[in-house]
């Protein structure tokens, strides 16, 4: 069965830039899978960054962005700050109206 | 102001049953889909079921396919899971979630959690 694929684990400086990539263990990423990507802090509801592979979501600062890189998904965040500091999954589309999260990246602003 | 807000949650023992409820305010419901995640504990996200504005299109994980029942009513402004057969593994954090094409607003959430 395929999979959707995410580093466990990133570290950020303050104030530098990340990417994080969602793929898939078998095949390529393209917006066909409507690419999405959330923000989840323990113990509060997850936040919506990103949907259809690049679209903002209402209120969500433009320091953080998504595209497609290479066979990947990416979400981008520029200027990470420190309550930027989260997991952050992403979900992909996989057909006959389901879909699938990825394990998630937990991501460190030190 | 969109508002979405599950109740129902609690202790259940392995084989029982639940019936979670979110109760939708502040925009059109029956214009949207809707949509059921959870989040186990020390685990990541995970797509439960989704039901189109007017209930024609239902889909489930295979996880909980065959267990798990996605309905609404509309004209009460609610979503329901009906939530049988529960396993062990089934315990989370469930969320309803507005929206399609992942372009979701949550609710707080509410926990399940099923003891053996």
């Amino acid at each position: 069965q395929t999979v959707v694929t995410q580093e466990p684990s990133f570290s950020v400086s303050p104030g530098g830039t990340v990417t994080l990539t969602c793929g898939l263990s078998s095949g390529s990423v393209s917006p066909n899978y409507y690419p999405s990507w959330y923000q989840q802090t323990p113990g509060q509801a997850p936040r919506t960054l990103i949907y259809r592979t690049n679209t903002r979501s209402s209120g969500v600062p433009d320091r953080f962005s998504g595209s497609i890189v290479g066979n990947k998904a990416a979400l981008t965040i520029t200027g990470a700050q420190a309550d930027d500091e989260s997991d952050y999954y992403c979900v992909l589309f996989m057909g006959s109206g389901t879909w699938m999260f990825g394990g998630g990246t937990k991501l460190t602003v030190l | 102001e969109v508002q979405l807000v599950e109740s129902g949650g609690g202790l259940v023992k392995s084989g029982g049953s639940l019936r979670l409820s979110c109760a939708a305010s502040g925009f059109s419901f029956s214009y949207y889909n809707m949509n059921w995640v959870r989040l186990a504990p020390g685990k990541g996200l995970e797509w439960v079921s989704s039901i189109s504005s007017s209930s024609t299109y239902i889909y489930y994980a295979d996880s909980v396919k065959g267990r798990f029942t996605i309905s609404r009513d509309n004209a009460k402004n609610s979503l329901y899971l009906q939530m049988n057969s529960l396993r062990v593994e089934d315990t989370a954090v469930y969320y309803c979630a507005r929206g399609e094409y992942g372009d979701y607003q949550w609710g707080q959430g509410t926990l399940v959690t099923v003891s053996s």
